[in-house]
């Protein structure tokens, strides 16, 4: 069975820092891409950054570049975000997804920026 | 940065067809914005109905379909059902980085 499972959201303050984590299993995480998506509550989802699968290349949002790097372990079958100084429009569900032919995607991670 | 859109909402009636849209603010969306589109119902995470414009994953039910129709990307769905009641979101990709449209909620009725 395939599993996404997100972990590492909470609640920081502002200008705080935050590394969230996927763990996959069920499928080859090293042959994939992987995207991290987050949905603020009660709006839509916004794309947050991609890795390609052997982790040489990444990109950002506009919104997050700078503050925000994408990484992964194959090793571990793990992909992470970490993130920093972190504002209250970062509030939001972060889900990561397999892009492409994969097309799964977790359960999503709350985070919550506010002092 | 590019800015995508679809329809807000769309009402289909239970067996009919109704076709969702995916523009691009850049001008016509093509195989190479590697259109997906995905599904969302209230309290789950999204699901991935169409990627790469056409491909379906094994669980993107037969009645779903995805194309290029018009300068933009379409996502079809012939014999709507109760359950297809929900927010569809599609995604372009710009050179490596990805926008989604904002979403149309789709209500069967």
């Amino acid at each position: 069975e395939v599993q996404l499972v997100e972990s590492g959201g909470g609640l920081v303050q502002p200008g705080g820092s935050l590394r969230l984590s996927c763990a996959a299993s069920g499928f080859t995480f090293r042959g994939y891409w992987m995207n991290w998506v987050r949905q603020a509550p009660g709006k839509g989802l916004v794309w947050v950054s991609r890795i390609n699968s052997d982790g040489s290349s990444t990109t950002y949002a506009d919104s997050v570049k700078g503050r925000f790097t994408i990484s992964r372990d194959d090793a571990k079958n793990t992909l992470f975000l970490q993130m920093s100084s972190l504002r209250a429009e970062d509030t939001a569900v972060y889900y990561c997804a397999v892009a492409g032919s994969g097309g799964y995607w977790g359960q999503g991670t709350l985070v919550t920026v506010s002092s | 940065q590019a800015v995508v859109t679809q329809e807000p909402s769309l009402t289909v009636s239970p067996g009919g067809t109704v076709t969702l849209t995916c523009g691009s603010s850049t001008g016509a969306v093509t195989s190479g914005h590697y259109p997906y589109w995905f599904q969302q119902k209230p309290g789950q995470a999204p699901r991935t109905l169409i990627y790469d414009t056409s491909n379906k994953h094994s669980w993107t039910p037969a009645r779903f379909s995805g194309s290029l129709l018009g300068g933009k990307a379409a996502l079809t769905l012939s014999g709507a059902q109760p359950e297809d009641d929900a927010e569809y979101y599609c995604l372009l990709s710009y050179s490596g980085t990805r926008v989604f449209g904002g979403g149309t909620k789709l209500t069967v009725l």
